[in-house]
C-alpha cells in the first residue's frame, strides 16, 4: 500500500523566503508527525497532530515556523523568512495514535537555504 | 525532560563480526523502546521494539531487551552482513508523546 510521501523531495531557496513543505500521510492514520535531521542536532521533534486535538507546537524552534493539518490528512510546513540554519531534512511520520504506536516516515524533503 | 544517549559512531566491522549499539535512556514516565535504521538513500524505517520491561524485540537478526534496572535498550546482532550497513537510531516514546531520538550511530559493515 501507499506510504507517506512528501514533496517536494529537494528544495533550494534564497535567504529570506517562505517555503512550504507538504506531507500526506498513510490514509486512517490519526497522528502526524514532523521531524528535521540536520549534521550535529540529530532528529529534532518539531509538530505533532493528533486527531482533532489541538497540535503539540513544543518543537518549533522559532515562531517562523508553523504547520496545519487539513481534514485530518495532508499536512503543510511553512517556514517563512528562511535563514541559512534552517537547511536540514525535514521528515513527516504518521500512524495510529500517538506513544507506542509505530510510526512510518516518508522519505523527507531536503531544504537548502543559499 | 526524556533523552536518549546512544554510543557515538562510526562503527566500522567485518562481515560475520558480532555488533552492539549502546542504548541508555531518562524518561519520567514507562516509555517504549524502539530502533530505528535509515539505510543510504532511504527513508527512516522502524527496526525493532519493546513496550515493556524485560521485553524483547528482534527483527532481521537483530535483538534489544528492554532493560528497567539500568534504563537501557543495547541493539545486537550475532552475524553482521554488507547490507546491514546503515544509521541506527535508539528512540523512546512515553505515553502520548512523540519520538525522543539518539544522535544515531553508522554502522560501516566491508566484506
Amino acid at each position: 500500500g501507499a506510504g507517506v510521501s512528501q514533496s517536494p523531495s529537494n528544495k533550494v531557496t534564497e535567504k529570506g523566503k517562505d517555503v512550504e513543505l507538504r506531507c500526506d500521510p498513510i490514509s486512517g492514520h490519526t497522528a502526524l508527525y514532523w521531524y528535521r535531521q540536520s549534521l550535529g542536532q540529530g532528529l529534532e521533534f518539531l509538530i505533532y497532530f493528533q486527531g482533532n486535538s489541538a497540535p503539540d507546537k513544543s518543537g518549533l524552534p522559532s515562531d517562523r515556523f508553523s504547520a496545519e493539518r487539513t481534514g485530518g490528512s495532508v499536512s503543510t510546513l511553512t517556514i517563512q523568512r528562511t535563514q541559512q540554519e534552517d537547511s536540514a531534512v525535514y521528515l513527516c511520520a504518521s500512524s495510529f495514535g500517538g506513544g507506542g504506536y509505530e510510526q512510518y516516515f516518508g522519505p523527507g524533503t531536503r531544504l537548502t537555504v543559499t | 525532560g526524556d533523552s536518549v544517549t546512544q554510543m557515538e559512531g562510526p562503527v566500522t566491522l567485518s562481515e560475520e563480526a558480532f555488533l552492539t549499539i549502546n542504548c541508555t535512556y531518562t524518561a519520567t514516565g514507562y516509555p517504549s523502546l524502539f530502533w530505528y535504521v535509515q539505510y543510504p538513500g532511504e527513508g527512516l524505517q522502524l527496526l525493532l521494539k519493546a513496550t515493556k520491561a524485560d521485553d524483547k524485540g528482534s527483527n532481521k537478526g537483530f535483538e534489544a531487551t528492554y532493560r528497567k534496572e539500568t534504563t537501557s535498550f543495547h541493539l545486537e546482532k550475532g552475524s553482521v552482513q554488507v547490507s546491514d550497513s546503515a544509521v541506527y537510531f535508539c528512540a523512546l516514546s512515553s505515553g502520548n508523546t512523540p519520538l525522543v531520538f539518539g544522535k544515531g550511530t553508522r554502522l560501516s559493515v566491508i566484506a
